[in-house]
């Protein structure tokens, strides 16, 4: 039990449309990181907000945009959705200001199905 | 691109034994690196990291050993229990917030 919880666990979406996946951090973590994990792949970094502000951003287009909010809680939107979008998406949070020696504690995370 | 490699998918050990993971990584940038676990429907849980300015950690029953020359860490797990049986993800980081996971390798202790 991280203390990290994301809704909704499983999402069909088709192609074109666009998604909203959420994510709870534990109180006091100032970092939230999210990630793509697609099928027999390890995940991969898409972006990471400190403070409501984004500080880093991996190889993914920005129709992937996030957001983070006061009370600990975050949002990532994908628009114009693409089959390939298709996977699980987690998030991670973090005490600091997100430096790789934090422990990020990730959540369950969200199964999104583009079809 | 894949710059952490874990060419592995799955391990199978007997109960008591040793299980060792194997990571590889191409950017030398990388300095310092992780290994997380992950039981199903649960996210990843961190478990073990090392600087590459060590060569060796220990937590436990748990020892990672960094080779840098060879671009290759290794994960020693001994004993082995039952409750190891998950996914090991290795992952790496060039001293910023990015961190770069490998596929994952299945870990089945048998009784």
């Amino acid at each position: 039990e991280t203390g990290v919880t994301q809704s909704p666990t499983h999402l069909i979406k088709t192609r074109g449309q666009q998604v909203t996946l959420r994510c709870s951090s534990q109180s006091g973590h100032n970092t939230v990181s999210w990630y793509q994990q697609a099928l027999g792949q390890g995940p991969q970094f898409i972006f990471q907000y400190y403070r409501e502000e984004e500080n880093g951003r991996g190889n993914f287009p920005p129709r992937f945009s996030g957001l983070q909010f006061p009370n600990y809680s975050s949002e990532l939107n994908v628009n114009a959705l693409e089959l390939d979008d298709s996977a699980l998406y987690l998030c991670a949070s973090s005490l600091g200001s997100g430096t790789p020696q934090e422990t990020q504690y990730f959540g369950p995370g969200t199964r999104l199905l583009v079809l | 691109d894949q710059q952490v490699k874990q060419n592995s998918p799955s391990l199978s050990v007997q109960e008591g034994r040793i299980s060792i993971l194997n990571c590889d990584y191409t950017n030398s940038m990388f300095d310092y690196f992780l290994w997380y676990k992950k039981y199903p429907a649960e996210g990843p849980t961190f478990l073990i990291s090392i600087s590459s300015i060590k060569d060796k950690n220990e937590d436990g029953r748990f020892t990672v050993f960094l080779n840098k020359s060879a671009k290759h860490l290794s994960l020693h797990i001994v004993p082995s229990q039952p409750g190891d049986s998950a996914v090991y993800f290795c992952a790496a980081s060039a001293n910023d917030y990015k961190l770069s996971f490998g596929a994952g390798t299945t870990v089945t202790v048998r009784a």
